[in-house]
């Protein structure tokens, strides 16, 4: 239980396209879900935080009309890169938090964050 | 602000070797602490994590005391098997919402 999925799980676009990103969860219902970003050799560094059908609350320095997030259900939120440019190149993770503690049979702990497998972009 | 320093990598130990991934933080008042454990392909899953001074959280073998005195919370494990073999994450939280500030990650590889 608690699994959170991407998709895709790998993308090569080239410059100026956008990008979509799914990330879903598939046995709980997501009521707080997290984007973060992480460069080779370097930390995940948190994005934006989402809640199901309000506006994401986006982090210090990050462009919120260039990193469009959308959360319109309690399995699913979306991270659109627009206009794609070469230095957005990296891998993407999100995770998602369920307010329940119990969820497929077992007990988690209040507030824990249930991790996706991340994507990768390269924008050529 | 919040950060977290942890022993850059990768480590390479034998089979049944004793771990210790340091991890150091710096943040304000009493944040919860953290190990993530990344095995290939997969997403990050939470190992351990101690809530408070001098817990200590354990997890398959791991452990991990949160040292408020050294701003510590480094993970141990006192036999490595080749299963272990993984990237570890150190991270901190703080909030309602646990906002997870993270470490740079070490990458462990466990040898036959």
């Amino acid at each position: 239980g608690a699994v959170v999925s991407q998709h895709p799980s790998r993308v090569i676009c080239k410059s100026g396209t956008s990008v979509k990103i799914e990330c879903r969860s598939l046995d709980f219902q997501a009521t707080t879900m997290f984007w973060y970003r992480q460069f080779p050799k370097q930390s995940l560094m948190l994005m934006a935080t989402s809640n199901e059908g309000s506006k994401a609350t986006y982090e210090q320095g990050v462009e919120k009309d260039k990193f469009l997030i959308n959360h319109a259900s309690l399995t699913l939120s979306t991270l659109t890169v627009t206009s794609a440019h070469p230095e957005d190149s990296s891998f993407y993770i999100c995770s998602a938090r369920s307010a329940r503690r119990s969820l497929a049979g077992a007990t988690y702990s209040y507030n824990e964050q249930f991790f996706g497998p991340g994507t990768r972009l390269t924008v050529l | 602000g919040n950060s977290v320093t942890q022993m850059e990598g990768p480590v390479t130990l034998s089979e049944e070797a004793f771990l210790t991934i340091n991890c150091t933080y710096t943040a304000t008042g009493y944040p919860s602490l953290f190990w993530y454990v990344q095995y290939p392909g997969e997403g990050l899953q939470l190992l351990l994590k101690a809530t408070k001074a001098d817990d200590k959280g354990s997890n398959k073998g791991f452990e991990a005391t949160y040292r408020k005195e050294t701003t510590s919370f480094h993970l141990e494990k006192g036999s490595v098997q080749v299963s272990d073999s993984a990237v570890y994450f150190c991270a901190l939280g703080r909030g309602g919402n646990e906002k997870l500030t993270f470490g740079t990650g070490t990458r462990l590889t466990i040898i036959p």
